[in-house]
């Protein structure tokens, strides 16, 4: 089976920084994602961990270690417009395909 | 826009009811992937289909079926409604690589 434990909720402030972690169980791991999404919209791709180390993309970077099965997604200068909730995933062993399984996802509200 | 189509948009249905929902993937991409989201919940895995054959099965009642037709297009059919299935239900299409591509989803409401 496979687990991923996100926190529910985090605010910050614009202008900062805010980290959302994500610590995960898997049988047999092939990668952690993280996805975006607004109310009422679609999840979109963010990022993508295949080994460990940071990745970064503009604003955002994400990070993953394998031995410690934990990753986190940075977010700097915060804009009001990243207010959203914030999915991480990794591929799970089904039937021996690897779908993608998301976490509950950590809502962030960033504040004036 | 992900290029991942999904119809209709909106779905209002009385239990006991049966409803498809159709989605269309980013032309090229051979996976398509069913999740549903029920509120305050994440995405739940449901079928991952590929190229016209089932591949995985996550947590998908015996009531749900799907398929994916020669065009690439998949169905979701969702049978014997419950109040409990009212929820958001996306596809995704994915090339070969680890980025899911998703549709604006279906929202279902079962009164």
């Amino acid at each position: 089976g496979q687990s991923l434990e996100q926190p529910s909720e985090v605010t910050a402030v614009e202008g900062a920084i805010v980290q959302i972690n994500c610590t995960y169980q898997t049988s047999g791991f092939y990668g952690l994602s993280w996805y975006q999404q607004h109310d009422g919209g679609a999840p979109t791709f963010l990022s993508y961990n295949g080994l460990d180390g940071l990745e970064e993309t503009g604003r955002f970077s994400s990070f993953l270690s394998r031995s410690d099965s934990y990753g986190y997604l940075l977010l700097q200068e915060l804009q009001m417009k990243d207010s959203a909730s914030y999915f991480c995933a990794v591929r799970a062993l089904y039937s021996g395909n690897t779908p993608l399984v998301f976490g509950k996802g950590t809502r962030l509200s960033v504040i004036a | 826009d992900s290029g991942v189509t999904q119809t209709p948009k909106h779905l209002i249905t009385a239990t006991g009811q049966r409803v498809t929902l159709r989605c269309s993937p980013r032309s090229g991409d051979l996976s398509v992937y069913w999740y549903q989201q029920s509120l305050d919940q994440g995405l739940q895995f449901l079928i991952h289909y590929y190229n016209g054959e089932e591949r995985a099965k996550g947590n998908i009642l015996e009531r749900f079926s799907a398929q994916q037709f020669p065009d690439l297009h998949s169905e979701l059919n969702l049978s014997s409604l419950e109040l409990g299935d009212s929820a958001l239900y996306f596809c995704a299409s994915s090339p070969a690589t680890d980025t899911q591509y998703f549709g604006p989803g279906t929202r279902l409401t079962v009164l």
